[in-house]
Order: structure tokens, then sequence, then C-alpha cells
């Protein structure tokens, strides 16, 4: 979906590194979430934030933390990376007072390698 | 259909042919049910979503069926493209204004023509 942009998309990094992936979009939802993507498992819940101030843990948020700093902005940060980080990262936005308050679009992702 | 396997389900249908594409959830109390197609190397992409209080619903070219009795969830999709072969795998919003979706494996949809 064009209206959610992801950077970089591709990167490939080694052990140890600290690495930033960035998702913006236009949606003006206000609801964004970060989800990694494991080949032959679903999508997993990193992080989620219901606005700008707001913060919440995923069911894998260990090893990654987030910044939200604007309502069209939301970043996720892997201090420092390790090999079974590398997947892919996907971004996610959601409209709780649009017509479909529950669908969640998503952007076009961004694969990672971890050396 | 969807499996908790490292392997995902595979599909494979003639062009021109119907495909059924299955889902089994786990939540009881979920509410709202949704389908996405994943092209290779794309985001998943919203294809129909469905409610907890309708049994079908329609769009072009598919269709989604709920039986809840045994927590089930399909997608049928007409006269199958090329351009429909891809990853496809349902969601689950447990109820209310529950943020989280849980995401099924996906089933992966080929379309020979």
């Amino acid at each position: 979906d064009a209206d959610v942009t992801q950077t970089p998309r591709n990167r490939i990094t080694k052990t140890g590194k600290r690495i930033m992936l960035e998702c913006s979009q236009t949606k003006g939802h206000d609801r964004m979430y970060w989800y990694r993507q494991d080949p032959g498992l679903g999508l997993r819940l990193i992080y989620y934030s219901f606005d700008v101030k707001d913060i919440n843990k995923g069911e894998i948020s260990d090893g990654y933390s987030v910044s939200r700093q604007a309502q069209a902005k939301f970043s996720l940060s892997l201090e420092s990376a390790i090999p079974n980080q590398t997947a892919l990262y996907f971004c996610a936005t959601s409209d709780p007072g649009g017509a479909q308050p529950d669908t969640q679009y998503f952007g076009p992702g961004t694969r990672l390698t971890v050396l | 259909g969807e499996s908790v396997g490292l392997h995902l389900p595979t599909l494979s249908v003639q062009e021109g042919d119907n495909s059924i594409i299955n889902c089994a959830y786990s939540n009881s109390a979920s509410d709202y049910f949704i389908w996405y197609k994943q092209e290779s190397g794309k985001g998943p992409q919203f294809i129909i979503d469905i409610r907890s209080n309708m049994d079908k619903r329609q769009g072009q070219r598919v269709t989604v069926l709920l039986n809840k009795t045994v927590k089930h969830l399909s997608l049928q999709i007409a006269a199958t493209q090329p351009g429909d072969s891809a990853v496809y795998f349902c969601a689950e919003n447990s109820g209310g204004s529950n943020y989280k979706l849980t995401f099924g494996k996906g089933t992966l949809l080929t379309v020979n023509p």
C-alpha cells in the first residue's frame, strides 16, 4: 500500500550493529504496528502504538525498541543486532474511528539480514 | 488449509478454476476476521473481511464463509487467475476494541496457466 512506506527496503548488517527501520504513513491513522515475518510463521507483533504518546510491547519485543516521532512516523530500532533477527519487518496502520476499525494496512516491508 | 507447521500448505489450481482456502481460527471470542493476500516481495494486502454476526460475505470474485460452530473460515476465489498466485492468510480479532490481530501462517496458492 503506497500510503504506508518503509525505509530501507533491504538492509544487510553485522552482528552488534545498531539498526533503525523507519515507517511513514499518509493515511492519517492513529494506530501503528511493527511486525516481523519469518518463513513458515505468521506475522508476530513486536510493538504497537495507539497515538504519539502511547507505546506498547507486543509478543516479541525483546531486543527491539520503538519511537513514535509523530502521528505519521513510527521507527523500529535494533540496539545490537543478532543473526536471529534476520527477517522481514512490516509496519502497519489502523484507524479505530474508521469504517473498518480493526483492519490493518501494511507497508511493503524491510528485508533485514544480520550476518 | 492452514497448519501450525513450518511448511506452508499449498494449493495448486488451473487458471479458470475456483479456489478454496481454509483457515481454522483459535479464539471463540473473536468477532472480526480478515483475509490478506501477500505476493512475493510485497506486504500483506487486505482482501475481504467479515464480522461474526455474518456467515457469508461476497466481494469481487471472492467470498468469505464463516462457520463459528467449528471456528472455521474459508476464502473462495472464483475463476482463479495467474495474478491470484500468492500466500493467503487469515487474521482474527479477539473482540471489542482490542488492537490485536492474530495471523494464520498462510496458504500458498499457485495458479497454473
